[in-house]
This record gives structure tokens, sequence and C-alpha cells, in this order.
């Protein structure tokens, strides 16, 4: 069965480095997007990408974050400048067609600030 | 905003009980319901969805029924297992937007 592949699954990183997270989308869909859960907070949206750019982006979503598609297969969230609070679960997603179909998501990367 | 509200874990059960997770919502307009669920060590999995008010959404034994006069969306099955044990999360999608607002989440543990 087809499925979104995240890496790595657990990232320590020092804070002001810039970090990128990876996601391998399921091949023929659309739409992709990240999330992230604070430990003890609710699963937050941050992004969605279709067609090579940003559609839709929260207030989390500021200039210090950036996503790419660098090829035909992965999608990736940069964090340029990390903070302690950028400490969480990120999710990657994707679907076939936006709002209408189910978003399928990976397993996470669990990022730690220190 | 557009927000959900479940309720808190974790959640301890016996093989067999009845399981209720209880999850509210504020939105404006219709939204569409899910419930998702996470295995350990897996990402998000949809497990049931209603799009318009009085839908009742069910897989796998579970179901949720949309009440727009109370805007909830609670989980229920009637006879959990020990393979049931997972995080389950309520979300909601506005038309015209991708994104889903989700609740916190809620750990279920089912014991033998």
């Amino acid at each position: 069965e087809p499925e979104v592949t995240q890496t790595p699954s657990h990232q320590v990183t020092q804070m002001g480095q810039e970090v990128i997270l990876r996601c391998v989308p399921i091949s023929n869909h659309l739409y992709f997007y990240w999330y992230r859960q604070i430990l003890g907070q609710k699963v937050e949206f941050l992004v969605s990408f279709y067609n090579n750019e940003i559609s839709e982006k929260s207030e989390i979503f500021d200039d210090q974050f950036s996503v790419e598609r660098p090829d035909g297969s992965n999608f990736t969230l940069k964090i340029r400048s990390t903070k302690l609070e950028d400490s969480a679960m990120y999710f990657c997603a994707s679907s076939l067609d936006g709002e209408y179909t189910e978003a399928f998501f990976g397993q996470g990367t669990r990022l730690t600030v220190v | 905003g557009d927000s959900v509200t479940q309720m808190e874990g974790p959640v301890t059960l016996s093989e067999e009980a009845f399981l209720t997770i209880n999850c509210t919502y504020t939105a404006t307009g219709y939204p569409s319901l899910f419930w998702y669920v996470q295995y350990p060590g897996e990402g998000l999995q949809l497990l049931l969805k209603a799009t318009k008010a009085d839908d009742k959404g069910s897989n796998k034994g579970f179901e949720a029924t949309y009440r727009k006069e109370t805007t909830s969306f609670h989980l229920e099955k009637g006879s959990v297992q020990v393979s049931d044990s997972a995080v389950y999360f309520c979300a909601l999608s506005q038309g015209g937007s991708e994104k889903l607002v989700f609740g916190k989440g809620t750990k279920l543990t089912v014991n033998p």
C-alpha cells in the first residue's frame, strides 16, 4: 500500500541552526502539507503546497519556514534558524485532490532543538 | 477561528468494553468532520468522516454522527479490542480550504 515517508524519524539540532525535514509523498498525489504537534498540544496546520507553490499557510509559517519540492518525489520543510519553541513532531501529508480527498500522513519527524 | 475540542486522555479500557471519545467543534458554516487514528510508530490514518449534518461515518466497528445542533462528532465503538490501542484525533475542514483543524488527540489503551 502506498505511504508517505518521512526522514529522519528524530532529529536533534542546536538553536540557531538550519534544519531540513524530508518527506516523500505518495507518487500520484498533487497536494502536499506540513503539520506540527508541540508536545501536549494540538496538531497544527503549517502550509499546503500545490502546483509548485504555497496555496495556503498559517500564521505559524513565518519567514523562518520554507517549503520546496526539489525534484519529482521529495517535499521538504526548511527552518532557517531554529528556536527552542520549534521543538515538535512534524507531520507531512499528501492528497490526490486537495479538500475533496483523504490526506495521507507520514509517521512524523520529532525535532528537538537544544 | 475554527477549533476542535476532544476529551482529555488517556483512556484505559478492558477488552470488549464500550468506547466513547467526545469531540465538539466551533466553526462557521458547515465543516466536514473527521476522526484520524495514529497507531504506535505510524502516521495518522483516516478512520471515518462525515460531510453534512446527521451523516454517520463508520469504519472498523467505529461510528460517529455529525450533530449540528450540539456541534459534536463523538466517536463510539461497541466492543474495543487490544488492537484498537492508539491515539485518536478529531478534526474538521471547511469548504474552500485544504487544511485540517485538529483536536489534541486522545490516547486509548485497551488491556486484555
